[in-house]
């Protein structure tokens, strides 16, 4: 079935430094990629976004990559800030029989970032 | 608040009572879908509609579970018998357009506590 699998599990950064996040995942037929930053207690919010037809986007700190023939996709945040610190979650949505639109979500990574 | 909105976002029940919980998602939206993410996991997919019709049901979606959009608007989500294990977040997300490359705002969650 579909998975998609999310790496590390917990990240530590000194602020100003870089970190990345890496997610596979196993439908071919993926072609689109969001991921959510969700703070302790609060909903999932949509930080950045990339579709299978680009490689790369970028938002201020924040970019993706996506390489289709891996299967793989990763976030990196540069400059880290601490009010980066969450819990960020990689997705993939594949087209499906019914063209839902149903995210199928990694397992999440607790970044956190000391000042 | 032009939001996804929840309610309750807190529900404390015994087992074998039944819970019912509401999703308003944004204004003219026509899609919406409900998740449920249990603590140190990522939102797994339980459901799907697009206006009034649910065109989708995850396997985890069990025959307790049961839910409805009867306008295209507002939707609910019923757990009959409840159990333990059905203690986890339940979030509702909202989204306009067709494909898969549509934003999903999420609302709140509901917090589910079975004793």
């Amino acid at each position: 079935g579909e998975n998609v699998e999310q790496h590390p599990s917990t990240l530590s950064v000194q602020e100003g430094d870089s970190a990345v996040i890496k997610c596979t995942y196993s439908d071919s037929a993926s072609n689109y990629f969001p991921w959510y930053k969700q703070e302790l207690g609060k909903r999932p919010q949509l930080i950045i976004d990339i579709r299978s037809n680009v490689g790369e986007k970028k938002d201020q700190r924040i970019a993706v990559t996506l390489n289709k023939t891996a299967k793989h996709f990763s976030l990196h945040i540069t400059e880290t800030q601490p009010e980066d610190s969450a819990v960020y979650f990689c997705a993939a949505s594949s087209p499906g029989s019914s063209n839902t639109g149903k995210l199928i979500f990694g397992q999440g990574t607790t970044l956190q970032v000391k000042p | 608040d032009t939001g996804v909105s929840q309610n309750p976002r807190h529900k404390i029940t015994k087992r074998g009572q039944n819970v019912t919980f509401r999703c308003d998602p944004i204004s003219e939206h026509n899609r919406l879908y409900w998740y449920r993410q249990t603590l140190g996991q990522g939102p797994e997919f339980l459901t799907y509609f697009q206006n009034e019709a649910q065109l989708e049901k995850s396997r985890l979606l069990s025959d307790r579970f049961s839910a409805e959009r009867p306008k295209g608007s507002f939707s609910t989500l019923e757990i009959q018998r409840t159990e333990q294990g059905d203690s986890a977040m339940y979030l509702c997300a909202s989204s306009l357009g067709r494909g898969v490359y549509n934003e999903q705002f999420f609302g709140p969650g509901t917090r589910l506590t079975v004793l």
